[in-house]
């Protein structure tokens, strides 16, 4: 069964900083990995997503995220942190090939700026 | 109304009340699911329907009932309920049928307290 580990529960970063977040897989085969971002008394935003192809992903509000297959990572990334990025992330990967219907989530990452 | 929204934002509720949450999609996809997520635990899948058919129920207890009139509305029907059950019940909507590849979009999530 798949599985997602997001190491850090709460990261503090100062406003401007650049900001990377952790996110480990397990899934035998090649996953769907997904960054959702959840502000507080909201439900969740995609972020970005990983299907197939280039490693290096693009998203909204300026993230990135690599897929590091040989590392089973998918680390979200932002080289400039603004205030309003304050927020819980969370990952998730999706099965292709087992059936399973919905997506597995990691339990999230706080992340709190300091101006 | 555009995405996916949810009705009532908070309830409460006494543990011999009926009462039901209510989510609707304005995307045209084809899959709902409904996820709880409690404090400082995983996104938990608990239903899944695709095409108006359940295809995915995992595990819940029968004090949980959903209810998929049409690919638009999807209801939860809660009776009997027990304070563990307070949590931030979250639906979502995907292009589907569903899928673990599918991108989920979700609502704002109903704010569930159990007395």
């Amino acid at each position: 069964a798949q599985s997602v580990t997001q190491p850090d529960i709460h990261i503090t970063v100062s406003e401007g900083a650049s900001l990377e977040l952790r996110c480990n897989y397990s899934y035998g085969a090649t996953p769907y990995l997904f960054w959702y971002v959840q502000s507080p008394g909201q439900g969740l935003q995609l972020l970005l997503k990983y299907f197939s192809g280039d490693t290096l992903v693009q998203g909204i509000k300026g993230f990135e995220a690599e897929f590091k297959r040989s590392q089973s990572s998918f680390n979200l990334r932002k080289p400039s942190v603004h205030w309003s990025d304050a927020a819980e992330y969370f990952c998730a990967v999706g099965a292709g090939d087992t059936g399973r219907r919905a997506l597995t989530f990691g339990s999230g990452t706080r992340l709190q700026v300091q101006p | 109304e555009t995405g996916v929204t949810q009705t009532p934002r908070h309830l409460v509720m006494g543990m011999t009340n009926k009462k039901s949450l209510k989510c609707e999609q304005h995307l045209g996809h084809n899959a709902m699911y409904w996820y709880k997520q409690s404090a400082k635990k995983p996104l938990e899948l608990m239903f899944v329907y695709s095409l108006e058919e359940r295809v995915e129920n995992n595990s819940v207890p029968s004090r949980f009932s959903p209810e998929c009139p049409n690919s638009s509305h999807l209801f939860l029907h809660l009776h009997t309920l027990q304070p563990e059950d307070s949590a931030l019940y979250l639906c979502a909507s995907s292009q589907g049928p569903a899928g673990g590849t599918d991108t989920q979009y979700f609502g704002p999530g109903t704010r569930l307290t159990v007395l």
